[in-house]
C-alpha cells in the first residue's frame, strides 16, 4: 500500500519556468511533511519541510503549499535552474516514536538550459 | 566530514553469499535509521535504533537481515543468503533526537550476481 503517492514521475521544464511536483497522502496520523532532494549517488537531502497546521511554506525559490482537507501538497520551484535538476522526494512522517520517514516514489525533473 | 559515512559504497556479490555495511552516523546522533532504495523508487524504512536499543523493525526486514548498533556509536547491516532481489541501495540515517532533522548516507549500493 503506497501511503503517500507522488506524481508526475518526470518533469522537464525551462530554465526560469516553474516546476510543481505534487503529493497525496492517506494516513491522517501524518504529521510532518519534508520534501529531499537527491543527485545521483548521493543520498536524499532535507529541501524544506512543512507541519499540516500551515498553509504555505517559502524558503527563497522553494514554496510547499498544504491543504490538510485535501491531504495532499505540492513543491513549487520558482525560476528552476539546471543546478535543480534531480530527484525529489515528497515524504511524510507520523506521530508515532520511530519517526521514519514514509517516501514518494520521486519525480525526475530536468530543467533544460 | 562530519556527515553521515557509510562503507562500502559498492558491493558486488554472488547470490548466496553474506554481505555487511557499516554506518558512521554524526557524532552525538542518538537516532539511526535504515533504509532501503530500489532503482526509480523512494527509500523504504527498515529500522531503527534509539541508541543501541533497536526499536522497531519494517516487515521488509526479513530474518535474513540482522542490524546492530553496538555501544550506540556505528551501525552494521547483515544480509545473509543474499537474494538477487536484495539488490538495492542501502541508506543510513541519523538524527540527534526524534525530532530533529534526519541526515542521509551516501548508501551503499549493493548488487547480487
Amino acid at each position: 500500500q503506497q501511503q503517500v503517492k507522488q506524481s508526475p514521475q518526470s518533469l522537464i521544464v525551462q530554465k526560469g519556468g516553474i516546476s510543481i511536483i505534487n503529493c497525496a497522502y492517506e494516513n491522517t496520523a501524518f504529521d510532518y511533511f519534508p520534501w529531499y532532494q537527491q543527485f545521483p549517488g548521493k543520498g536524499p537531502a532535507l529541501l524544506i519541510a512543512i507541519r499540516p497546521d500551515v498553509s504555505e511554506k517559502k524558503e527563497g525559490r522553494f514554496t510547499i503549499s498544504f491543504n490538510k482537507s485535501a491531504k495532499q501538497f505540492s513543491l513549487h520551484i520558482m525560476d528552476s535552474q539546471p543546478g535543480d535538476s534531480a530527484t525529489y522526494f515528497c515524504a511524510a512522517i507520523d506521530s508515532g516514536s520511530a519517526r521514519q520517514l514514509t517516501f514518494g516514489s520521486g519525480t525526475q525533473l530536468t530543467v533544460l538550459p | 566530514d562530519t556527515g553521515v559515512s557509510q562503507n562500502p559504497r559498492h558491493k558486488i556479490t554472488k547470490r548466496g553469499q553474506n554481505v555487511t555495511f557499516r554506518c558512521d552516523p554524526i557524532s552525538e546522533h542518538n537516532r539511526l535509521y535504515w533504509y532501503r532504495q530500489t532503482l526509480g523508487q523512494g527509500p523504504e524504512f527498515l529500522t531503527y535504533f534509539q541508541n543501541e536499543a533497536q526499536l522497531e523493525k519494517s516487515r521488509l526486514l526479513s530474518d535474513r537481515f540482522s542490524a546492530e548498533r553496538p555501544k550506540g556509536s556505528f551501525s552494521t547491516l547483515e544480509i545473509q543468503r543474499t537474494e538477487q532481489g536484495d539488490s538495492a541501495m542501502y541508506l543510513c540515517a541519523s538524527s540527534l533526537t526524534s525530532n530533529t532533522e534526519a541526515f542521509f548516507g551516501q548508501g551503499t549500493r549493493l548488487t547480487v550476481v
